[in-house]
């Protein structure tokens, strides 16, 4: 079956880092991706990975490991606007995207 | 970047009443557009996949009767809950996905929250 595994709920310091880690099991693989979802909105793309490696966008970095079927999302230099769930999808060999439940990230001050 | 609407963005009814939620592409042509429920502290829920000028692909589990899906235009997919109940109340979430994207990726709308009295 097809599977994303990521931590429930994660707190953090505001100024410091986080990494928040996803594994996956699919059918086929086309890439993964990382979205951030505030309470009551809808989520919004943050980085895709399809390529082994570090991929940085400003504060946020993803990691992709294909042959450990493992990705990471750091989150560097937390502002308390980041308390939010982060969502990893992997997308199938049908270009379907498989969603884990989500990571809920609390910031303390 | 793409983007999504979605109409409306809250809605409550009676129980037994229909719904219809219209998720739009406003600046990109979608031949595929996806339908999510979410029901709080919980995961998206893929319900079904909408297709340009064909029938919807619905997930195991989701009744096509209960919710109808219509995709008559590139840029315009609905859904309907017909004879929504209690148990329909939840956020629905549609995304369309970009073909012209270097990867696929899905433009999510904001979502539309159901309350079913």
């Amino acid at each position: 079956g097809q599977n994303i595994d990521q931590p429930t709920e994660m707190t953090a310091t505001e100024g410091a880092i986080v990494q928040i880690n996803c594994t996956y099991q699919t059918s086929g693989f086309n890439g993964l991706f990382w979205y951030q979802q505030h309470a009551g909105e809808a989520p919004t793309f943050l980085s895709y990975n399809v390529l082994d490696g570090l991929e940085e966008k400003g504060r946020f970095s993803s990691f992709l490991s294909r042959s450990k079927g493992y990705s990471y999302l750091l989150l560097k230099e937390l502002q308390m606007k980041d308390s939010a769930s982060y969502l990893c999808a992997a997308l199938d060999s049908n270009y379907q995207l498989i969603w884990g439940a989500g990571t809920k990230l609390i910031i303390k001050p | 970047g793409a983007v999504v609407s979605q109409h409306p963005s809250w809605v409550i009814c009676k129980s037994g009443t229909s719904v219809k939620i219209e998720c739009r592409s406003l600046d990109f042509q979608a031949t595929t557009m996806f339908w999510y429920r979410q029901f709080p502290k919980q995961s998206l829920m893929l319900m079904a996949t909408s297709n340009e000028g064909s029938k919807a692909t619905y997930e195991q589990g989701v009744e096509k009767d209960k919710f109808l899906i219509n995709h008559a235009s590139l840029t315009l997919s609905t859904l309907t809950v017909t004879s929504a109940h209690p148990e329909d109340s939840s956020f629905y979430i549609c995304s369309a996905r970009d073909v012209s994207s270097s990867y696929n990726e899905q433009f999510f709308g904001p979502g539309t929250r159901l309350t079913v009295l």
